[in-house]
């Protein structure tokens, strides 16, 4: 157990829906790190906050929002999905985000229908 | 776009051989991780080598580094059929904002 929580972990919904993932980093973690992976595009970065911070960007699109609450869980909103939004989401965290293991989530296994 | 790309794509071995994984990456960097992946599941970080160091050991596993040639192997010696999984490598651009950047990971299958 890599301490990162995340849900729910299968989520089935249809096209145009707007769906939220949700996940809660180990203890103490204050960088979070969103990746999608699918299997055309391989394990895509998203995006990373630390401490409440946007810190750097990936490839995420547009319709995909994220934010980092002040408990330091983190949420990543998809919006008007599409088929090819299919995908394993997976959070990390790490203490700074800096040079550091990342510890992986599960992972929300997400269907657009 | 992929930083790092693992080779081969697919390795097939029996219990109790050798598997080496490599990955070659396109710009320097600060440092390359290795993770592995149970079919469908979180990835497990595995070691972490800094461009400054050569070899780094984990019990079973041996990991090299060759900033010359851009490039990292991945060493499993006596391999189990608990060692079937996918493995990846990461790394993070030097001068760059740190965010780990994964290859499309070998699928090892240890047949027992």
């Amino acid at each position: 157990d890599s301490g990162v929580t995340q849900t729910p972990k299968h989520l089935i919904t249809a096209t145009g829906q707007r769906v939220t993932l949700r996940c809660s980093p180990r203890s103490g973690d204050l960088s979070v790190y969103w990746y999608q992976q699918s299997l055309d595009q391989g394990l895509q970065f998203l995006i990373q906050y630390y401490n409440g911070e946007e810190r750097a960007k990936g490839n995420i699109l547009e319709r995909f929002s994220a934010q980092q609450f002040p408990d330091l869980h983190s949420e990543l909103n998809l919006s008007s999905l599409e088929l090819g939004d299919s995908a394993l989401y997976f959070c990390a965290s790490t203490p700074s985000g800096f040079n550091e293991k990342l510890f992986f989530g599960s992972g929300t296994q997400l269907s657009v229908l | 776009s992929q930083q790092g790309e693992e080779d081969p794509q697919a390795l097939s071995i029996q219990e109790g051989e050798n598997a080496t994984m490599n990955c070659s990456y396109k710009t320097s960097i600060n440092n390359l991780q290795w993770y592995r992946q149970n079919s469908g599941r979180g990835l497990v970080h595995l070691i972490l080598i800094r461009s400054n160091e050569r070899e780094k050991h984990s019990g079973r596993l041996r990991v090299t580094l060759d900033t010359s040639k851009k490039s990292s192997s991945l060493l499993i010696t006596a391999s189990r059929a608990a060692d079937t999984a996918s493995y990846f490598c990461a790394t993070d651009a030097s001068g760059g904002s740190y965010i780990p950047t994964f290859g499309r990971g070998t699928s090892l299958i240890v047949h027992p």
